[in-house]
């Protein structure tokens, strides 16, 4: 079972709809959870850290949910711009390395 | 803002070539990351370093090593490249202070393609 596992999607999305997906975590001892964007052909860039009693910034929602060993964000109202691979990251229980995910690619359609 | 700077965005060379890709941060960053990017699998890290010649193995440090012989600077080392070290490489750094929320800042990568 791979450490961390994401629907590798694509996601198809009509703009201006809302677009949710999950990620799943092995480690039970992971503290900390990001949810990272790659744009085709570009470096990942954080997005935003996850937070035990959920965080929103903008039109983005990311919640954790520890007793199932899930994160998920949340895209309200889809901008074309929205269109990228969205990485979920955990760290390891040890130290500052961090643990990727395969990625969620979602298309955001006129 | 960060900036992370990598030597080169692609890179082509020959079976048992010896390769060096060089990453550069800015921002007086302790720890500095390699990772490699292949489709299909995601970011896999392959060398670390928290200080000044100081490294860890990551996942996958076969075949591959590493230098950090000052703060800023972390080179990545390709001792005779083989046509299955072709992948996207990501340089990594973050700001080490110890806790564990750390964003790593990403360089814009570098496509070696090993024939």
């Amino acid at each position: 079972r791979k450490e961390v596992e994401q629907d590798p999607g694509p996601f198809n999305v009509p703009e201006g709809a809302t677009v949710a997906f999950n990620c799943t975590y092995s480690n039970s001892a992971s503290q900390s959870f990001f949810w990272y964007r790659q744009d085709c052909r570009k470096e990942p860039k954080l997005l935003m850290s996850v937070y035990s009693s959920g965080n929103e910034d903008g039109r983005f929602t990311a919640q954790l949910n520890r007793a199932s060993q899930y994160i998920s964000l949340l895209i309200r109202d889809s901008k074309l711009s929205d269109s990228a691979t969205y990485l979920c990251v955990v760290n390891r229980a040890a130290g500052n390395k961090l643990t990727f995910g395969g990625g969620t690619r979602v298309l955001v359609k006129p | 803002d960060v900036k992370v700077t990598q030597s080169s965005r692609y890179l082509v060379k020959r079976t048992g070539e010896k390769v060096f890709l060089e990453c550069v941060q800015d921002m007086d960053h302790e720890n500095m990351f390699w990772y490699r990017q292949d489709p299909g699998l995601g970011l896999r890290l392959i060398y670390f370093s928290y200080d000044v010649k100081m490294k860890e193995k990551g996942d996958i440090p076969e075949g591959y090593s590493v230098s950090r012989e000052k703060k800023e600077r972390f080179s990545l080392i390709l001792e005779s490249a083989s046509t299955n070290q072709t992948s996207m490489y990501l340089c990594a750094s973050s700001f080490g202070s110890g806790t564990v929320q750390e964003t790593q800042y990403f360089g814009p990568g570098t496509r070696l393609l090993v024939l």
